[in-house]
């Protein structure tokens, strides 16, 4: 089975500095690994997924995470934050064979300051 | 492409009632997924379905269950409800034939509130 731990629940950041939100997941087999965006009263959004291939992942929102395998992390980040990315992100996965359903961490609420 | 749809948005029922809410996944898509969502819990996974047949069971009890019908539309039921099933439910659609077709698409969620 998989797990996934978010390290931090809250993340406050003044508004155009860089901002990294940590993840680190468990698994016995390789995985696919996701990073999700719920803004208020809304569902999850998909910002950016690694499947294989290029370790860094760029998304959307000018978003990016780096999937490290001997440290079973995919940390998210982006270099200039905006009020507009204030939301709560949700690492997520899922091992890469099988149908096994999504995991989802516990979230990590990113709050903007102007 | 039309999202993924839920209704209803918003409901409030009763302890001891049951409830039933609809999803409707995105066209070609043949999997729907069903997390419940509450600040305590965070995202839990309900179940899976894929070509109307259940695929994946999270660890719920026995008064949470659900169907897809052959357009892929699911309901998921809840019966005899208790004030700790207040929570916002998400449904998500995915193509899900293969590992990789895995990527899953939120609806805005239901919004049930239990008095």
């Amino acid at each position: 089975a998989q797990s996934v731990t978010q390290l931090d629940s809250q993340v406050p950041v003044f508004e155009e500095a860089p901002v990294e939100l940590r993840c680190n997941y468990s698994s016995s087999v390789s995985v696919y690994l996701f990073w999700y965006v719920q803004y208020p009263n809304q569902g999850l959004q998909l910002l950016l997924k690694y499947l294989s291939g290029s370790t860094l992942v760029k998304g959307i929102n000018g978003f990016e995470a780096e999937f490290n395998k001997s440290q079973t992390s995919f940390h998210l980040r982006k270099p200039s934050v905006h009020i507009s990315d204030t939301a709560e992100y949700f690492c997520a996965v899922r091992a890469n064979s099988g149908n096994t359903p999504l995991v989802f961490g516990k979230g990590t609420r990113l709050s903007v300051i102007a | 492409k039309a999202g993924v749809t839920q209704t209803p948005r918003y409901l409030i029922k009763t302890r001891g009632q049951q409830v039933t809410l609809s999803c409707s996944p995105i066209s070609g898509h043949r999997s729907v997924s069903w997390y419940q969502q509450t600040p305590g819990q965070g995202l839990q996974f309900l179940f899976e379905y894929f070509s109307e047949t259940q695929r994946n069971k999270g660890n719920f009890p026995g008064r949470f269950s659900g169907r897809q019908f052959s357009n892929s539309r699911s309901e998921m039921n809840v019966s005899t409800l208790e004030l700790g099933d207040s929570a916002l439910y998400l449904c998500a659609s995915s193509l899900a034939d293969s590992p990789r077709s895995y990527e899953q698409y939120f609806g805005p969620g239901t919004r049930l509130t239990v008095t």
